[in-house]
């Protein structure tokens, strides 16, 4: 168990739906990242979040947005679903940034 | 930019020692880490690895020459349950700490 908690574990939608995944990292870490994991691309980073604030965006659509609030918690929020949003979806956190990252158990999401 | 090379899948016995190779090309380093990860789980942390050399952590190790640009990842002592995705990531050049990951190497542990 790695200290980071994330919910629900499965979501199963429908296209052009929206679904909000949530993430609380371990305890005293002030760095959230969120990774997207499908077959054929492997673990892609989304973005980052550090004590509140935006730090960096990798190749996250713009139909996905995410926020980190004042206890640390994140959700990442993800729009328009469509088929190919189907993955699994990590948060990670760290206590300072490029520390080791701890990965919770992730959020398979399945849009059908 | 950046790119990580893994083999796709190894197979080895139980009770062996397996290496798993890893290239990177990277405008700047700042480590390399190993993870671990089963079929549908989280990656779990193994090892990082900042300066040259071997680093030794009971079963397993992490071998880094940051002039070649290369990693591998020992184990030893093979056990069924080391059967899982091993994967190679750097943190992305000039950035907060985002790792850039390969695709992973899918180890097989055989009886």
């Amino acid at each position: 168990d790695s200290g980071v908690t994330q919910t629900p574990k499965h979501l199963i939608t429908a296209t052009g739906q929206r679904v909000t995944l949530r993430c609380s990292p371990r305890s005293g870490d002030l760095s959230v990242y969120w990774y997207q994991q499908s077959l054929d691309q492997g673990l892609q980073f989304l973005i980052h979040y550090y004590n509140g604030e935006e730090r960096a965006k990798g190749n996250i659509l713009e139909r996905f947005s995410a926020q980190q609030f004042p206890d640390l918690h994140s959700e990442l929020n993800l729009s328009s679903l469509e088929l190919g949003d189907s993955a699994l979806y990590f948060c990670a956190s760290s206590l300072e940034i490029r520390n080791e990252q701890f990965f919770g158990p992730g959020t398979r999401l399945t849009v059908l | 930019g950046q790119n990580i090379d893994q083999p796709t899948e190894m197979t080895a016995t139980e009770g062996a020692i397996v290496q798993i190779n890893c290239t990177y090309q990277t405008s700047g380093f700042n480590g390399l880490f190993w993870y671990q990860q089963h079929a549908g789980e989280a990656p779990t942390f193994l090892s990082y690895n900042v300066l040259d050399g071997l680093e030794e952590k009971g079963r397993f190790s992490s071998f880094l020459s940051r002039s070649k640009g290369y990693s591998y990842l020992l184990l030893k002592e093979l056990q069924m349950k080391d059967s899982a995705s091993y994967l190679c990531a750097v943190p992305q050049a000039g950035s907060q700490g985002n790792l850039i990951f390969g695709k992973g190497t899918k180890l097989s542990v055989k009886p």
